[in-house]
Formats: structure tokens, sequence, C-alpha cells
């Protein structure tokens, strides 16, 4: 079946620092990605998602780029702000499951950044 | 801007208790979903909904039963609680055509002791 596998936190960093949070899968099909960020006491927002190989996803300064060849959505800031401290997640669903919108999720990565 | 409200925010069961979980959505969404949270496992999937009428087991269905009466709402039940059922439960929707852009609810934190 479909999985995803996440980086493993939490991740501590500075402002302004540099984040990566690695994310790879594993699909049957041919699968959209997405990664969500849930702030503290809130439910999951949808940050930025990408449909096919090679697109790029981008939102709030945040970006991954869907690689078919080593099957990864890496999550990627080039300059992290206190308020982006939350709990990141990526996620894949699967059109050739049956139902797009079913979605598989990995296990999250909490960040926290320091003033 | 509604969206999809969940209730109760905090519950805390005694084992064997039933309760039922509400989920309501504005937004005219076909599909609707329970996810369960819980610590280094991510989210999984409860059960879902494609429409009024139309249920289907997800992921980690035992020990829950859903409805979908109308297209706004979508309880999830737990017949006779139990301590593995302790966890942070999330409700979601999405409408026909958006591929995996979930609308969450802010969750509900259920105890059972």
């Amino acid at each position: 079946g479909d999985s995803v596998t996440q980086m493993e936190g939490p991740v501590t960093l500075s402002e302004e620092a540099f984040l990566t949070i690695n994310c790879t899968y594993t699909a049957t099909g041919y699968p959209s990605l997405f990664w969500y960020v849930q702030y503290p006491g809130e439910g999951l927002q949808l940050l930025l998602k990408a449909t096919k190989a090679d697109d790029k996803g981008s939102n709030k300064g945040f970006e991954a780029t869907y690689r078919k060849e080593t099957t990864s959505f890496h999550l990627e800031k080039g300059s992290v702000q206190v308020s982006d401290s939350a709990v990141y997640f990526c996620a894949l669903s699967d059109r050739s499951s049956g139902s797009a919108r079913q979605l598989t999720f990995g296990s999250g990565t909490q960040l926290t950044v320091l003033p | 801007n509604a969206g999809v409200t969940q209730t109760p925010k905090f519950q805390v069961l005694k084992t064997g208790q039933s309760m039922t979980l509400q989920c309501a959505q504005d937004m005219n969404h076909e599909y609707m979903s329970w996810y369960r949270q819980d610590p280094g496992m991510g989210l999984r999937l409860i059960h879902y909904s494609v429409g009024a009428g139309i249920t289907d087991q997800g992921e980690v269905p035992n020990g829950y039963n859903v409805s979908r009466s109308t297209t706004e709402d979508f309880p999830l039940r737990l017949l006779s609680a139990a301590p593995s059922q302790t966890s942070v439960y999330f409700c979601a929707s999405s409408s026909q055509g958006a591929t995996g852009e979930l609308f969450f609810g802010e969750g509900s934190r259920l105890t059972v002791l």
C-alpha cells in the first residue's frame, strides 16, 4: 500500500535559518503530493501541493518539488520565522486507488523556531 | 467563516461508555471524512463519505460507526469506548474534483479512562 516517510523531529532552528524537512513516498499509482501545516491548537491546513512529476508547489516562502526519480517531496524555506513553528505533515493521494480525496499522511515533523 | 465545525472540543469518557462526535460543514462539500491523530503515527483514516447516504471504511474503522443523512453533517459514534480510542479526532471535507485539498476542523480531544 501507499506510505509516506518523513524525517523525525523535533526540529529546532534559529530565526532566519534554512529549513529542510525530508519526505519520501511509496505509491502504486500516480500520486499527488501535499504538505499540510498544523499550528498549535488548530486543525491541519493545506500549505502547498504538486500534482505531477517536476511540479513545484510554493506558498508563504515554502517550496517543495515533486521528484519522481527519487520519490521525494522535500519541504524547504530559505529563512524561517518564529511564526513558522508548527507541525508539518507530508501526504499523498493516489488517484489510481479510486478516491483521490483519501490522503495518506506521514507522521509529522514538529518545527520550533527560536528568536 | 465557519468551514468545518467539530463538537465537543474536549471529552473524557469511562471505558464502555458511548458518545458521538459531531461534524458539520457549510461549504456544500460532497466528501467528508474522519481521522484520528496519535503521536508518531500521523493521521489515520477512520471512515469517509462521498455523499449523503454513502459511507465507507478507512484504515482503522473498528469501534466506530458513521452515518451521512445530510450533506452538511457527518457524526462519528463510539459505541463502547476503549482506552485505545484515546486520541485527537479530526473531521475533514472536500469538494468533488479537489484532489487532496481537505479542509479540517479544529479537532476533538478524547480521553478514555
